[in-house]
């Protein structure tokens, strides 16, 4: 099935450091979801965008809708170790006025050294 | 306000056996989807269910089939179950079909042995 290009697939990074991660995809998305899934969870939403351009933020997570439509951006600032995990993007488009499914990227898995 | 609920949490299966996996939106929530989850594909859709209706359905065959009650809770079954089977199957929820937000349960591990 279609899936975003999401990168970087994983990264290691220093309590405190900031993190950026990003989903691209070639077609247009109408809307852009962010997710955070802990082993032998379900994903849990982070950020939901739904504007081109859009900027929002929750806690220290702040994720962007880019101008195309075509991508999305999510940062991390300040990580703590309870920041691990695998992040995942998620974009759905419209089809003549219906909601189209979710599709998902590939995740990037986070983790942070103490 | 209680989450997603997934029932099994684990289940192992036999090839070829068939299984029934449930699942209960958030209470409210009327639209249902599910999800395959491995780690080599990633997450996969499904199919949707809204007022008991199939909306939408993903590339899978036809052993697997979903169906949604009058009470929105759902249920996925899989047939003749083959060792590819096995994965995270995971159920979201939404108020409504055009509300984008998807809220996940934990899932059902399935083992196909």
């Amino acid at each position: 099935g279609q899936q975003l290009n999401q990168s970087p697939q994983s990264m290691f990074i220093q309590e405190g450091e900031d993190v950026s991660m990003n989903c691209t995809s070639s077609s247009i998305f109408n809307t852009w979801l962010w997710y955070k899934q802990d082993p032998g969870e379900g994903p849990v939403l982070l950020i939901a965008l739904y504007k081109a351009g859009e900027l929002t933020s929750n806690g220290r997570l702040t994720a962007q809708f880019g101008i195309t439509r075509k991508d999305s951006f999510l940062n991390i600032s300040a990580s703590i170790p309870s920041d691990v995990g695998i992040y995942f993007c998620a974009g759905r488009r419209n089809y003549g006025g219906s909601q189209g499914n979710l599709i998902f990227g590939k995740g990037t898995k986070l983790s942070v050294k103490p | 306000k209680a989450g997603v609920t997934q029932t099994p949490r684990y289940l192992i299966k036999t090839r070829g056996q068939q299984v029934t996996l449930s699942c209960s939106p958030i209470s409210g929530h009327r639209s249902v989807s599910w999800y395959q989850q491995t780690p080599g594909q990633g997450l996969q859709f499904l199919f949707e269910y809204f007022s008991e209706t199939q909306r939408n359905k993903g590339n899978f065959p036809g052993r697997f089939s979903g169906r949604q009650f009058s009470n929105s809770r759902s249920e996925m079954n899989v047939s003749t179950l083959e060792l590819g089977d096995s994965a995270l199957y995971l159920c979201a929820s939404s108020s409504i079909p055009t509300n984008t937000e998807a809220f996940f349960g934990q899932g059902t591990r399935l083992t196909v042995v």
